[in-house]
């Protein structure tokens, strides 16, 4: 397996412009999650899905921020305006199985520059 | 809630030296704990996980890790690092029955020649 697929790997970007960042994960999987991780406040969970629905977005920090997963491989963060304070890196992971005992496959993420 | 202490943000050590990374929990519930590696500009691996059973955790890479349930530690070990060790080492913690684990801020291993 090619494991957990995140692009772009960086990304660019001028204050006030949408950026849309995205995840494959792995096949069969049936948990995904998206992380946030900055020197500041180190890993944050934003939100996760279970079989392709939303289960836990309280982590997301503005409604600038916005997440999708239309279907079991494939899952978008969108931030929409983007500001200079998001800039970080994002991580996709997933997992199998219905209790924590398994671990995460983590993407390679996205490292995030607003300017 | 549960919450991670990872005590050193920074470890410096000499090659073929020695190594422990510490990890304190604090949880009303039994647990599960994890550490995972982060190489530069690459994600989160899983390095190890303790479960249940055996409180002596062996993984990838010569890594071990001992849980100790009345010090609430989860302490990393490695008995001699080499240069390619240098990295980030996370510890992460979930409550049996959950499935969102609660990350510590993380070590950096510094491994010098």
């Amino acid at each position: 397996d090619a494991g957990v697929i995140q692009s772009p790997r960086h990304e660019v970007t001028e204050m006030g412009q949408e950026v849309t960042l995205r995840c494959k994960p792995i096949s069969g999987h049936d948990y995904l999650f998206w992380y946030r991780q900055t020197m500041m406040r180190g890993l944050e969970l934003l939100i996760y899905f279970n079989n392709n629905v939303p289960i836990d977005d309280s982590g997301m920090p503005e409604d600038r921020f916005s997440a999708k997963m239309p279907n079991a491989s494939f899952s978008t963060l969108k931030i929409q305006p983007s500001e200079p304070r998001d800039s970080a890196v994002y991580f996709c992971a997933s997992s199998l199985g219905e209790t924590g005992g398994k671990g995460y496959t983590f993407g390679s993420g996205t490292r995030l520059t607003v300017v | 809630a549960q919450s991670v202490t990872q005590l050193d943000s920074q470890v410096p050590v000499f090659e073929e030296a020695p190594v422990e990374l510490r990890c304190n929990y604090s949880s009303s519930v039994s647990v599960y704990l994890f550490w995972y590696v982060q190489y530069p500009n690459q994600g989160l691996q899983l390095l190890l996980k303790y479960l249940s059973g055996s409180t002596l955790v062996k993984g990838i890479n010569g890594f071990e890790a001992e849980f100790n349930k009345s010090q609430t530690s989860f302490h990393l070990r490695k008995p001699s690092v080499h240069i390619s060790d240098t990295a980030e080492y996370f510890c992460a913690v979930t409550p049996g029955g959950s499935y969102i684990p609660t990350f510590g801020r993380g070590t950096s291993l510094i491994v010098h020649p």
